[in-house]
């Protein structure tokens, strides 16, 4: 079945980085977007970005412009969120999900399905 | 940017209630518009997407309608299984996502 499966839980202090990695299995993962999505604690859910893991090709939302960075490995089915300069209001269950398939700069089934089962990171002194 | 305004926020129904949720977006989304399920401890579960597609295998109880920038997600006879947080997410090109601010549904 399709699943992504993502690494563990991550405690960082301030102003570190952290990279948050994310497996697929049971589909061609070339084939569709990853997206990475958080959720602090009692909060609603924020996206972070995409990236075509064909082409390499990344898309953030302005509030995470310079500091997140996505990338993947196609060799071994894995996509990477690294998030930097962290601070305490990044605290926060990290998503990733598989999307729809961007071609020529536009996003076609755009839905996330499925997700993985969520990083948490914690940031503190 | 474009902005999702989710309403209501809580709501509390009975088993065998007709629940609605609505979404508005911010300027026309076409029917870019996709619902899921997410509960306490868990990822979020695709149920609805393209604003009135359901998802396979989910139950037909649940159901989108809308288009251009007023949305409905509708669970037709509520279950005790449907106590979650439901948010709506709207897509738009290039690339970008936004959630609505999701309705945490309680059983009265």
């Amino acid at each position: 079945q399709v699943q992504l499966v993502q690494s563990g839980a991550e405690v960082k202090k301030p102003g570190a980085s952290v990279k948050v990695s994310c497996k697929a299995s049971g589909y061609t993962f070339t084939s569709y977007d990853i997206n990475w999505v958080r959720q602090a604690t009692g909060q609603g859910l924020e996206w972070m970005g995409w990236m075509n893991p064909n082409s390499g090709n990344t898309g953030y939302a302005q509030k995470f412009q310079g500091r997140v960075t996505m990338t993947r490995n196609t060799s071994i089915s894995t996509a990477y969120m690294e998030l930097s300069s962290l601070r305490s209001e990044d605290t926060a269950v990290y998503y990733c999900a598989r999307g729809g398939q961007t071609k020529g700069g536009s996003c076609y089934s755009c839905w996330f399905d499925p997700w993985g089962q969520g990083t948490l990171v914690t940031v503190s002194s | 940017d474009i902005q999702m305004t989710q309403s209501p926020s809580s709501l509390s129904a009975s088993v065998g209630d007709r629940v609605t949720i609505t979404c508005q977006a911010s300027q026309d989304i076409s029917n870019y518009l996709n619902w899921y399920q997410q509960k306490p401890g868990k990822a979020p579960k695709l149920l609805i997407y393209d604003a009135s597609n359901l998802e396979t295998g989910v139950p037909s109880r649940f159901s989108g309608s809308g288009s251009g920038t007023d949305f409905t997600f509708t669970i037709s006879s509520l279950q005790p299984e449907d106590i979650a947080t439901y948010y709506c997410q709207q897509y738009d090109n290039p690339p970008q996502a936004t959630f609505g601010q999701g309705t945490r549904l309680e059983i009265k």
